[in-house]
């Protein structure tokens, strides 16, 4: 357990609806990212948050993702319009002195 | 920009037998490293990682790692494997100084350990 904590664990959902996926931080971590991972790669970067700022997007992140950090401490990353190809996991991190803590996923299934 | 290279997809070893796993980077200058694990259907834990000084680094499970600059190359090894560390292994890079706050990640390679 390395102290980030994401929610859902899994997810299915049918094509066309909107999910939401909550990220947990380490308390005293104020860089947060968010990654995907899809079967057979690394993880790739989506996202950048240094406290409630979001400082970097990823040209993975198309119109229909928005991620919020409000006041600096949670996250949340939302889909909208769901399509088969965003079935991935779906990976937060928060940095500390120098590596990243990585919490367990959530994992998407769009039917 | 940045990127890893792990020419490996998937590597079979007998338990007990030793191990060696590539990474490749590219990068300006010698950027953070590190080595994670990933179990399936679970995030990545960190192995170990090399910020500088001593080029050969230690980390959790016995595993460690050897930075050769003049290679560009970051490997993973472990004297003597053991059926638990059969996973996905991710060498990842990231900069040590301000551009993209993002790590890059190799594609992994899968570990099979065999009895």
């Amino acid at each position: 357990d390395t102290g980030v904590s994401q929610d859902p664990r899994h997810k299915i959902t049918k094509r066309g609806q909107n999910v939401t996926f909550r990220c947990d931080p380490i308390s005293e971590h104020n860089r947060l990212y968010w990654y995907r991972q899809t079967l057979g790669q690394g993880p790739e970067f989506l996202t950048y948050f240094q406290n409630e700022a979001q400082l970097e997007k990823s040209r993975l992140l198309s119109d229909r993702f928005s991620a919020e950090r409000p006041k600096g401490s949670f996250s949340t990353l939302e889909i909208q319009r769901t399509e088969q190809g965003d079935s991935a996991m779906y990976l937060c991190a928060t940095r500390g002195s120098g590596e990243q803590y990585f919490g367990p996923g959530t994992r998407l299934t769009v039917t | 920009a940045q990127s890893v290279t792990q020419p490996d997809i998937h590597i079979t070893v007998s338990e007990g037998a030793s191990l060696e796993l590539r990474c490749n980077y590219s990068y300006g200058a010698t950027p953070y490293l590190f080595w994670y694990v990933q179990s399936p259907g679970q995030g990545l834990q960190l192995l170990l990682k090399y910020f500088s000084g001593d080029t050969l680094v230690q980390g959790i499970k016995g595993f460690e790692a050897e930075f050769k600059r003049s290679q560009s190359s970051f490997n993973l090894r472990k004297p003597s494997v053991h059926w638990s560390d059969a996973a996905e292994y991710f060498c990842a890079v990231f900069p040590n100084s301000g551009g993209y706050q993002k790590v890059t990640f190799g594609t992994g390679t899968k570990l099979q350990v065999i009895p």
